[in-house]
């Protein structure tokens, strides 16, 4: 049972170039989101779903796109970076809302924009 | 966007020592209030789901309460060990489907 996985783990991107960050779980989980994590900030929520074909956003979500076309995947992407993308994002699935279970979260993707 | 505030940033105890901390959120709209412990260099993993005023929820030293009335939440660590050492985060979850995490409070447990 691998949970949530997030691809790749670390990544420098030089600015106004694209790149796509993936999240899959194989927990059949119907929520999924996305979060960045930046010092002093704590975790604030990009983008989430509720379901395939479902998107929606969330507090920082200018500069990102998502899309969920199945229930498993749910890749975040950065159109043309910049370095306040400088950040490490997090995936986490829940099974619904989180209300009963809480979050299970990737292992995080270090990204660096210069 | 709503405040999410814990308390206090940082915390360094002795082994052995017991300690709590303190999330606080708005009291409307109440749905969710979630804790997480963070290790280093890991992801977070959770520790209790509260959803009812009054809860309290319990999971081997550690223990947590809920006031959802005064919007507050208090996590206990009683005895606290080395391997206890991590950032315990809250998230607060209202009628939306958006979670807000606060910034956590860094426990260094000093053996």
């Amino acid at each position: 049972n691998a949970g949530v996985t997030q691809t790749p783990k670390f990544q420098v991107l030089k600015t106004g170039q694209s790149m796509t960050l993936q999240c899959a779980q194989d927990m059949n989980h119907e929520y999924m989101s996305w979060y960045r994590q930046d010092p002093g900030m704590g975790l604030r929520l990009i983008h989430y779903s509720v379901g395939a074909g479902i998107t929606d956003q969330g507090e920082v979500p200018n500069g990102y796109n998502v899309s969920r076309s199945t229930t498993e995947d749910f890749p975040l992407r950065l159109l043309s970076a910049a370095p306040s993308q400088t950040s490490v994002y997090f995936c986490a699935s829940s099974r619904e809302k989180g209300t009963l279970y809480g979050y299970t979260f990737g292992s995080g993707t270090r990204l660096t924009v210069v | 966007i709503l405040n999410v505030e814990q308390s206090p940033q940082s915390l360094h105890v002795q082994e052995g020592d017991s300690t709590n901390f303190t999330c606080s959120f708005p009291s409307s709209n109440f749905y969710a209030l979630h804790w997480y412990r963070w290790e280093t260099a890991k992801s977070p993993e959770a520790l209790f789901v509260m959803t009812l005023n009054g809860d309290e929820k319990k999971k081997g030293r550690i223990s947590a309460t809920l006031n959802t009335k005064e919007g507050y939440s208090y996590l206990y660590i009683k005895g606290s060990q080395p391997e206890d050492s991590a950032t315990y985060l809250c998230a607060f979850n209202g009628r939306g489907n958006q979670f807000y995490f606060g910034t956590g409070t860094s426990l260094t447990v000093i053996p």
